[in-house]
């Protein structure tokens, strides 16, 4: 099954927040992370938070974990049409490889 | 910072040829290198890892006759698809890290084989 799971898809009126969640499975996971995909283009790292934090707050987003469940959210205050994207979680553990979610297509509608 | 830049973007050639993609960390020196591929609507499977100066490591099912991997430097990985053939179609991306910064992507390269 898969590692790092999430929601497909997400739709957003312009100026709400967006939360985007994801689980995963790996306990020893050292830190997770937060992509942003646009169409024919590579990930942009939005943001990151090692496993023994809570949270993190970087502008308009905010990172939550859930340790104990196996629990990442992003919140995207504020969201405009540039933010609609495909964002991956991901988890890395000592090794460094990444293993990734399936994405969500966020699409902000006026 | 941890800019990383890839080439080409986009290929079309005719199957049979062989194709290279660079990978380059423009700001910082990459100890690790990934490369990734992506289909349509999916997410990135990791192919292979490469360490400058040493022998990548693929994944299990990534054939490694068909997908070299040359890390010369710690600024440049190159993923060479050998005789391309359509199934080999697909969207390569490469990331780059060193031991201070997570993983950072380039833009990707679209491969289209005829």
């Amino acid at each position: 099954g898969e590692d790092v799971e999430q929601s497909l898809f997400l739709s957003v009126r312009e100026g709400d927040s967006s939360v985007i969640n994801c689980t995963y499975t790996d306990s020893s996971s050292t830190y997770l992370y937060w992509y942003k995909q646009e169409p024919g283009a590579g990930l942009q790292l939005l943001t990151y938070i090692f496993s023994n934090m809570d949270m993190k707050q970087d502008q308009r987003l905010t990172v939550l974990l859930n340790k104990k469940d196996k629990h990442l959210s992003l919140r995207i205050a504020d969201t405009q049409t540039g933010d609609s994207a495909i964002y991956f979680c991901a988890e890395s553990r000592g090794d460094y490889k990444l293993s990734f979610g399936a994405g969500t297509t966020v699409t902000v509608r006026a | 910072g941890a800019v990383v830049s890839q080439h080409p973007s986009w290929v079309i050639c005719k199957s049979g040829t062989s194709v290279k993609i660079e990978c380059r960390s423009l700001d910082f020196q990459a100890t690790t290198m990934f490369w990734y591929r992506q289909f349509p609507k999916q997410s990135l499977m990791l192919m292979a890892t490469s360490n400058e100066g040493s022998k990548a490591t693929y994944e299990q099912g990534v054939e490694k006759d068909k997908f070299l991997i040359n890390h010369a430097s710690l600024t440049l990985s190159t993923l060479t698809v050998t005789s391309a053939h359509p199934e080999d179609s697909s969207f390569y991306i490469c990331s780059a890290r060193d031991n201070n910064q997570p993983q950072h992507f380039g833009d990707g390269t679209r491969l289209s084989i005829l």
